[in-house]
This record gives C-alpha cells, sequence and structure tokens, in this order.
C-alpha cells in the first residue's frame, strides 16, 4: 500500500525496558511527525523530520525520548527506561513538505503499554 | 504563546440532529486544517480553510474560518451513525504541528 506504515502495532513491555517503535511514511514525503495520543485524549507533538534538516525535538517530554530518521525516509522513535505514563498510542504522520499548508497522512499507530 | 480552545469537548445527538464544533484562537491563524478520528482510527484530513472568511463544504459538512482568522467551525447537517468520531482542528505556527483538544461526538440511532 502507499500508505504511512508503523510496526509494531501493539507493544507491551514492562517497565524499565528500552522501546523502539518504527515508522515508514509515504514515498516522497520529506516532511515527518511523531505524536503520542493518550486514551480519550488529543494528540501530543513530539517531533519533526524535515529532510535532511535537523529535527525540531521541542515536543520531546524527556531526555528518554529520542529519534532518528535514516536517508530522509524511515524513522525510529526509541524511548528508554519505560515508565507507566509512557503507555498510549503514538502515531506517525507525513506530509509532502513541512507547515500548515499540507495535509498530514497518519499511520495506524503503535499501541504502547508498560507494565 | 498561541493558545487554540475547541469545544464541546463531548456532543451526543440524536440521528438526524446538527452537530457544531468550534476552534478559538487567542491570535491570528494562517491557515487551519480538520481531521476527523473514527474510534480505534487514526486521524484523516478534511479539509483546509486559508482565506479570511473562507467557507468551504463537503456533502454535509460546512466548514468556516472567521474574517479575523481566529477562529474556524465545523458544522454537520443531518448527522448520521457514520459520522461517530472525534474531530480535531489543527494548524501550524512555522514548521510545527499542532492538534486541537478534539470533539467526541456520539450520534444516537
Amino acid at each position: 500500500g502507499a500508505g504511512v506504515s508503523q510496526s509494531p502495532s501493539n507493544k507491551v513491555t514492562e517497565k524499565g525496558k528500552d522501546v523502539e517503535l518504527r515508522c515508514d511514511p509515504i514515498s516522497g514525503h520529506t516532511a515527518l511527525y511523531w505524536y503520542r495520543q493518550s486514551l480519550g485524549q488529543g494528540l501530543e507533538f513530539l517531533i519533526y523530520f524535515q529532510g535532511n534538516s535537523a529535527p525540531d525535538k521541542s515536543g520531546l517530554p524527556s531526555d528518554r525520548f529520542s529519534a532518528e530518521r535514516t536517508g530522509g525516509s524511515v524513522s525510529t522513535l526509541t524511548i528508554q527506561r519505560t515508565q507507566q505514563e509512557d503507555s498510549a498510542v503514538y502515531l506517525c504522520a507525513s506530509s509532502l513538505t513541512t507547515g500548515g499548508n499540507q495535509p498530514q497522512h497518519f499511520g495506524d499507530g503503535t499501541r504502547l503499554s508498560i507494565l | 504563546g498561541q493558545q487554540v480552545m475547541q469545544i464541546p469537548q463531548y456532543q451526543h445527538v440524536q440521528e438526524g440532529e446538527d452537530f457544531t464544533t468550534y476552534c478559538n484562537s487567542s491570535t491570528t491563524l494562517s491557515n487551519i486544517q480538520w481531521y476527523k478520528q473514527r474510534p480505534g482510527g487514526h486521524p484523516v484530513f478534511l479539509i483546509q480553510l486559508v482565506k479570511s472568511g473562507e467557507v468551504k463544504k463537503q456533502k454535509r459538512l460546512t466548514f468556516q474560518f472567521g474574517e479575523a482568522k481566529k477562529n474556524s467551525s465545523l458544522h454537520i447537517t443531518a448527522t448520521q451513525t457514520t459520522d461517530v468520531g472525534t474531530y480535531f482542528c489543527a494548524w501550524s505556527p512555522g514548521n510545527q504541528f499542532y492538534f486541537g483538544t478534539g470533539t467526541s461526538l456520539t450520534v444516537i440511532p
């Protein structure tokens, strides 16, 4: 398919473990965003990438969170030493470029549960 | 900083009734987008508004952008059960993207 692909779709792990979430954006989309959505809540901006520019990490909640994007395509969001409050759905979106003029295309998300 | 409020948080309507959700900003927005998220799904782009006073329609959905570009609304005429979900406004002050808190719509058959 030509949509945004995220994996895994579900992840259950123990508190203190590290997790890695993957996002494969739509081909040709230079902008990639990560969001976190807690149950019944809105979307919390985490980080975005635009092409090969340095990412905007201003939304990351702590230094346990990091993300990278290799070759301007696939991105991974890593959470180290997970805490229970990290439990949420992590959504990835891509768009042709950054900025409010482009619609965002979302993946199905990774549902992360920290025991 | 920029503050955008989305109201109401929840709305229950009888099928066939109308529904409106509002986003109100403390500052001027360059543009605004609207998304729908079905239960268990991901947000899906509906529309973008750019011009002052702009009105766009998609079948039973009417989107408005205020004259001062500080508020926007999404109105659904004669709701159907397929309209169930959470509706978000979104804006981008530069390259970052922010979403409103959303309005969860329940349609009672």
